[in-house]
């Protein structure tokens, strides 16, 4: 059964550093989500890519987060500089075009900023 | 704006007792809603969703949902839980008919069944 793949699983890093988190969908899914899951709570979205194109960044955090879908298929998210309110769990997910309700979701990588 | 409310932090159980977790919504147009769980060091997986129609809906692993409108509610229910159900659950919601339309995630429950 096809799965979203994340890499790393789990990432230390210290304040103020950059880290950088990948995920590859399922083939054929055309929408990508990246959500932050911090202890206790349930996801929240912070960006959702259209192919290469970003349809919701409203809750992402601009100043230091960024996110990039190039070639329509694997996402990169990056944090730079990292601070201690940013550990948590990054997850991503993806679905067919036009089908959020449908989400299938990855491992998720699990950020400790010390 | 939608939000989505799940009153129980964390519920205890011993195996074979019945289980009713809350779930309440607030959004003023038409849904979907939706549990999703996640067992420990797994992904966060779809266990039952209600897009229309009946609403008692029945999902993986002998869960079921009932989706009531008037209380914008839409708790998760289990006649007999085993040990393996102790995981953490999220109800969650999205208004329907918009492609774009985001899924909003309560804070969760962790369900802990004593074997």
């Amino acid at each position: 059964e096809a799965e979203v793949a994340q890499s790393p699983r789990y990432k230390i890093t210290e304040k103020s550093q950059a880290v950088a988190f990948w995920c590859d969908p399922i083939s054929g899914h055309a929408t990508l989500y990246w959500y932050r899951q911090i202890l206790g709570q349930g996801p929240e979205l912070l960006v959702q890519f259209q192919d290469e194109s970003v349809v919701d960044d409203s809750q992402l955090p601009k100043d230091r987060f960024s996110a990039e879908r190039l070639k329509g298929v694997d996402s990169t998210l990056k944090i730079q500089p990292a601070e201690l309110g940013d550990s948590a769990m990054y997850l991503c997910a993806s679905s067919f075009a036009g089908s959020p309700e449908t989400q299938y979701f990855g491992p998720g990588t699990r950020l400790l900023v010390l | 704006a939608q939000s989505v409310s799940q009153h129980n932090h964390h519920v205890i159980l011993s195996e074979a007792a019945s289980l009713e977790l809350g779930c309440n919504y607030s959004y003023g147009g038409t849904v979907n809603l939706f549990w999703y769980v996640q067992y420990p060091g797994q992904h966060l997986q779809l266990l039952l969703k209600y897009f229309s129609g009946d609403p008692l809906v029945k999902g993986i692993k002998g869960f079921e949902a009932e989706f009531i409108k008037s209380k914008f509610s839409f708790n998760l229910r289990k006649p007999s839980v085993q040990w393996s159900d102790t995981a953490e659950y999220f109800c969650a919601v999205n208004a329907r008919g918009s492609s774009a339309s985001k899924i909003i995630f309560g804070s969760g429950t962790r369900l802990s069944i004593r074997p």
